[in-house]
């Protein structure tokens, strides 16, 4: 149980290009979704938080303008890379949580996303 | 300023001994702990968790163990396999808020056979 898909795996594309990922919980129902950041040999950077049927809550220093989530149902959430530069290439992760507090996120296999 | 502390990057270990990774932590909010291990090109996947309320939570070969007042806690695999070769990640989280998780740099953990 507890799977989260996250959709597409790898992302190859030129600059100014948005792009769209999604992450999807297929077992269960995540009221509350998030979306990391990794750089290399770095730890996962929370950039977002969002709960179903209400706005993303961003972390300081992530443009919102930029990286466009919504969450739209209780097993969906998309975040969408606007135009994407060099900068923005790194690996997404999203992951998914069931219930209010104490309970573990489950995590996609993320998305690498290289701007050309 | 890091929350979430791993301070060893990397670990090597036998076969069939005890494998102890450590995390320390600098938020006395945190009360919910957990492990996850990392695979190169996947996500996280969950192990282990604790809640402030306990000092140890053990599921099969995985213990965990809280020690509040030194704010540690340590991850312990045993007998350590070759398929725990993986990046094991600390988190934190201010869980009753039901906040997002607050990760460590990671440590690298080589089992050798």
């Amino acid at each position: 149980g507890a799977v989260v898909s996250q959709h597409p795996s790898r992302v190859i594309c030129k600059s100014g290009t948005s792009v769209k990922i999604e992450c999807r919980s297929l077992d269960f129902q995540a009221t509350t979704m998030f979306w990391y950041r990794q750089f290399p040999k770095q730890s996962l950077m929370l950039m977002a938080t969002s709960n179903e049927g209400s706005k993303a809550t961003y972390e300081q220093g992530v443009e919102k303008d930029k990286f466009l989530i919504n969450h739209a149902s209780l097993t969906l959430s998309t975040l969408t890379v606007t135009s994407a530069h060099p900068e923005d290439s790194s690996f997404y992760i999203c992951s998914a949580r069931a219930g209010p507090s104490y309970q573990p996120q489950h995590f996609g296999d993320g998305t690498r996303l290289s701007i050309l | 300023d890091q929350q979430v502390k791993q301070n060893s990057p990397s670990l090597s270990v036998q076969e069939g001994r005890i494998s102890i990774l450590n995390c320390d932590y600098t938020n006395s909010m945190f009360d919910y702990f957990l492990w996850y291990k990392k695979y190169p090109a996947e996500g996280p996947t969950f192990l282990i968790s604790i809640s402030s309320i306990k000092d140890k939570n053990e599921d099969g070969r995985f213990t965990v163990f809280l020690n509040k007042s030194a704010k540690h806690l340590s991850l312990h695999i045993v007998p350590s396999q070759p398929g725990d070769s993986a990046v094991y990640f600390c988190a934190a989280s201010e869980g009753q808020a039901g906040t997002a998780l607050i990760f460590g740099k990671g440590t690298t953990l080589s089992v050798s056979s």
